[in-house]
């Protein structure tokens, strides 16, 4: 059974980095073609995607948020971390990690972050 | 990168009716990389279709998508009551390595 589920603060304050971590099991990040991705969702707007990490290594970005987006994983703890910097109000949404394919499979629950001063 | 655009923003239909929903791009994409999601509030998206026409696990066959080049249809034959949702399209680029989603159809009963 795939589940993954995201955890960080919930409110973080304007110019802070945002730091996610995905923890999922009933897969490996070690197999060959498992990947994990970001995606956030503002409140009552459309999805993002924001960035992937393959097995291999390989991470791929949001060109319009790339300067700002660090992933990274730990096989060993099944998680993976994504990094925001100077984190903004616009950025308030409900942050995602899925797993991912051509496609997302498997969804985590979703995790509110608030960025307020 | 390609930019997708749903329509309608918003479709009335009775339990029992077909819905039909599009994705449109901006550019060609190809088929085996657009993707279907049903989002009920409160929760994550669920996968509905992959690769345009296929369902994931566990789908009914009410789900179909079909379409190519730059047009997709997800159409819900015999509308159930928990059918009333959001549903948004997406798509991957292959060669820029990106990921693309709609703004969303809001399927609400009438």
């Amino acid at each position: 059974q795939v589940t993954l589920k995201e955890s960080g603060p919930a409110l973080v304050k304007p110019t802070q980095t945002l730091t996610l971590t995905c923890t999922f099991s009933g897969f490996s990040l070690m197999s060959t073609g498992m990947r994990v991705s970001w995606i956030r969702q503002p409140p009552g707007k459309a999805l993002e995607w924001l960035a992937r990490i393959d097995w291999d290594d390989d991470k791929f970005y949001s060109t319009s948020l790339k300067a700002r987006l660090t992933i990274s994983k730990d096989t060993s703890k099944n998680q993976v971390v994504l990094r925001m910097t100077n984190m903004d109000p616009v950025d308030t949404a409900t942050y995602y990690c899925a797993r991912t394919i051509e496609y997302f499979d498997y969804w985590g629950q979703g995790y509110l972050v608030t960025v307020s001063s | 990168e390609t930019v997708l655009t749903q329509s309608p923003g918003t479709l009335s239909l009775s339990p029992g009716e077909t819905a039909t929903l599009s994705c449109r791009a901006s550019q060609s994409v190809t088929s085996n990389y657009v993707a279907w999601y049903q989002q009920k509030p409160g929760q994550a998206p669920k996968l509905l279709i992959y690769g345009a026409s296929s369902r994931a696990t566990g789908i009914p066959d009410r789900f179909s998508g079909s379409g190519s080049g730059t047009d997709f249809t997800l159409t819900i034959s015999r509308l159930e009551p928990e059918d009333f949702a959001v549903y948004h399209c997406q798509q991957y680029g292959r060669s820029s390595y990106t990921y693309a989603f709609g703004r969303g159809t809001r399927l609400e009963i009438k």
